[in-house]
């Protein structure tokens, strides 16, 4: 079963502009991850914020983490065309060694 | 320096026979985990193996298989196939007593059981 939704579940945007994507999840955590996939493909990873952290950068990415509410959300800045692709969360729960992923959100940047 | 590598990338079968799919992790990685994706989904978790042991079990039932060998690469067994299986398979490796580092993915193997 999943661990909790995206949202939103798709999300159309214009070079340039900001994106925005919501995470929730049920569990105590470790941590929380995303990743990207292309059409299908494999998963790449974009970031990783501790149970005990609240906002990480890196590059275009923002993530925050609010553990009180379960949620997280995944900012990305001035989004190029390239960035087109399926976003999905991941938790660590705390005592499992597994990733429970959220549905995921598609995103696509017209250019 | 090779990341996850999965094989075959596509694969079709017919319902009922039975298909192997291979990883091999990612170079100093110990721990390999197989996920499943149906289209449109977020990856499901079938298990885990460490020390060529099963260390973790999703809620797949028993036709799910696996193996690690001594050189930490992985098979996963999936016996009398149905069309439901169907789906991309992800392998991830990571390492061992690292529970706050990201795993690492392949590139998958589509299967299509028809």
């Amino acid at each position: 079963s999943q661990q909790g939704e995206e949202d939103p579940q798709a999300l159309s945007i214009q070079e340039g502009e900001n994106a925005t994507m919501n995470c929730s999840y049920k569990t105590s955590i470790n941590n929380l991850q995303w990743y990207r996939q292309n059409s299908g493909r494999g998963l790449v990873h974009l970031i990783l914020i501790r149970s005990n952290e609240r906002e990480k950068h890196s590059g275009r990415l923002r993530v925050t983490l609010d553990t009180s509410k379960k949620s997280s959300s995944l900012l990305i800045t001035a989004s190029r065309a390239a960035d087109t692709a399926s976003y999905f969360c991941a938790t660590a729960d705390t005592g499992r060694r597994a990733l429970t992923f959220g549905s995921g959100t598609r995103l696509q940047v017209q250019p | 320096d090779a990341g996850v590598t999965q094989s075959p990338t596509h694969l079709i079968k017919t319902r009922g026979q039975q298909v192997t799919l291979r990883c091999s992790p990612k170079s100093g990685h110990d721990t390999v985990s197989w996920y499943q994706q149906a289209l449109g989904q977020g990856p499901q978790f079938i298990f885990q193996y460490y020390e060529e042991e099963e260390r973790q079990r999703g809620n797949f039932p028993d036709r799910f298989s696996g193996h690690q060998f001594p050189n930490y690469s992985s098979e996963l067994n999936v016996n009398a196939l149905l069309l439901g299986d169907s789906a991309l398979y992800l392998c991830a490796s990571s390492l061992v007593g690292t529970p706050n580092t990201e795993a690492f993915f392949g590139q998958g193997t589509r299967l299509t059981v028809v």
